[in-house]
């Protein structure tokens, strides 16, 4: 059984400061890694990917991957209010490369 | 680009009447399609794998002669909920992945929120 876990939050972070989400999947398989944030009511929207261990950095968004310890983690700078959603964390794997989600984390950046 | 389109977005419909749900990728051609299905407060739980031409691959649990799946072409996928009953009422979300080398990542649809009176 494939699992990906997340923390649930709610996250509170103050605008501009900085919101970690973290992740851990049990697929050591796993070959992809992707967040997706996810507004109420509408369906989620691609935010990064990584596939390679280490960091990886877009605008205000940094994605770490460690493979070892089946963890990867998105952090966001600058949190802005409209950053505010669910986060979902998801793993690709197998030869159809299916993704299985985690749970997701509601992120409340307070203004 | 990597956009991805789903009619109707929302639909009310009685107890035992079926419902298509169309998926389509507007500007790239979609070898692999996903249907999830996601529950209010839940995540997202795949339900079906489907490649342009073949049959679709169902997760564990899924009834594949209740929600049927069709790729007839690599642009476009319906899900059919057939029968359907209040417990199916769901958001359902495709999402789309391109050939090799391009949009291999999955593109989500908006979704379409089924309600089952």
């Amino acid at each position: 059984q494939k699992e990906v876990e997340q923390n649930s939050g709610p996250l509170s972070v103050p605008e501009g400061a900085i919101a970690s989400l973290n992740c851990t999947y049990s697929d050591r398989g796993s070959q992809s890694f992707f967040w997706y944030r996810q507004y109420s009511g509408k369906s989620p929207e691609l935010i990064m990917f990584i596939y390679s261990n280490g960091d990886k950095e877009d605008g205000r968004f940094t994605a770490q991957l460690n493979k070892a310890s089946q963890y990867v983690s998105l952090l966001i700078r600058d949190s802005q209010p409209s950053d505010s959603a669910t986060y979902l964390c998801a793993v690709s794997s197998g030869s159809a490369r299916q993704l299985t989600f985690g749970s997701g984390t509601q992120l409340t950046v307070l203004p | 680009g990597a956009v991805v389109s789903q009619h109707p977005s929302r639909v009310i419909c009685k107890s035992g009447t079926s419902v298509k749900i169309e998926c389509r990728s507007l500007d790239f051609q979609a070898t692999t399609m996903f249907w999830y299905r996601q529950f209010p407060k839940q995540s997202l739980m795949l339900m079906a794998t489907s490649n342009e031409g073949s049959k679709a691959t169902y997760e564990q649990g899924v009834e594949k002669d209740k929600f049927l799946i069709n790729h007839a072409s690599l642009t476009l996928s319906t899900l059919t909920v057939t029968s359907a009953h209040p417990e199916d009422s769901s958001f359902y979300i495709c999402s789309a992945r391109g050939v090799a080398g391009s949009y291999n990542e999955q593109f989500f649809g908006p979704g379409t929120r089924l309600t089952v009176l």
